[in-house]
């Protein structure tokens, strides 16, 4: 089945810091890629859509310069937290759609951010 | 927008049958599926219902009625395994995906 790998796993970070996430699909192309973030006993919440090649889709409410999305190849995906802060604190989860004609996504293992 | 209720919680017995209901409103239905989610861990997929009807798989079964915005998760023969959040989430034209809150199940012995 296709796989996807998140990098880090956990993060713990200064208030005021950067962090990258890397989201990489291991063994398909993945055309189009998905952030999400889940707050405790709460629902993932969808941040933005990044295709390959191309500026990413933030949904309303996302600061797209301060989660900065880069979808360079067909296979990662970046996320990067710019000056954190302990609201940011959460799990951000990626996702990957490979064939254009399946709408099923594949989840990594996401990453727990911790803003100190 | 989308508008996905879900319980919050249910508990069941080792062997028992658990329902999770999911009822949504939503504008550009394109399918439900339904997740399985473990604590600190991945969304993994159990079914996608486009069309109405029951879609059986192994001890999971997942049925849906658009007419109705309507859908629900069966899991037959539960096992301690089974312990975990249940997510419903509503695919909105060609990518969105919006999730519900979750239910968390609790199977005891």
């Amino acid at each position: 089945g296709a796989v996807v790998s998140q990098h880090p796993s956990r993060v713990i970070c200064k208030s005021g810091t950067s962090v990258k996430i890397e989201c990489r699909s291991l063994d398909f192309q993945a055309t189009t890629m998905f952030w999400y973030r889940q707050f405790p006993k709460q629902s993932l919440m969808l941040m933005a859509t990044s295709n390959e090649g191309s500026k990413a889709t933030y949904e309303q409410g996302v600061e797209k310069d301060k989660f900065l999305i880069n979808h360079a190849s067909l296979t990662l995906s970046t996320l990067t937290v710019t000056s954190a802060h302990p609201e940011d604190s959460s799990f951000y989860i990626c996702s990957a759609r490979g064939e254009t004609n399946s709408y099923e996504q594949y989840f990594g293992p996401g990453t727990r951010l911790t803003v100190t | 927008g989308q508008n996905i209720d879900q319980p919050t919680e249910m508990t069941a017995t080792e062997g028992a049958i658990v329902q999770i209901n999911c009822t949504y409103q939503t504008s550009g239905f394109n399918g439900l599926f339904w997740y399985q989610q473990h604590a600190g861990e991945a969304p993994t997929f159990l079914s996608y219902n486009v069309l109405d009807g029951l879609e059986e798989k192994g001890r999971f079964s997942s049925f849906l009625s658009r007419s109705k915005g309507y859908s629900y998760l069966l899991l037959k023969e539960l096992q301690m395994k089974d312990s975990a959040s249940y997510l419903c989430a509503v695919l909105e034209g060609d990518y969105k995906l919006s999730f519900g809150a979750g239910t968390t199940v609790t199977v005891r012995a």
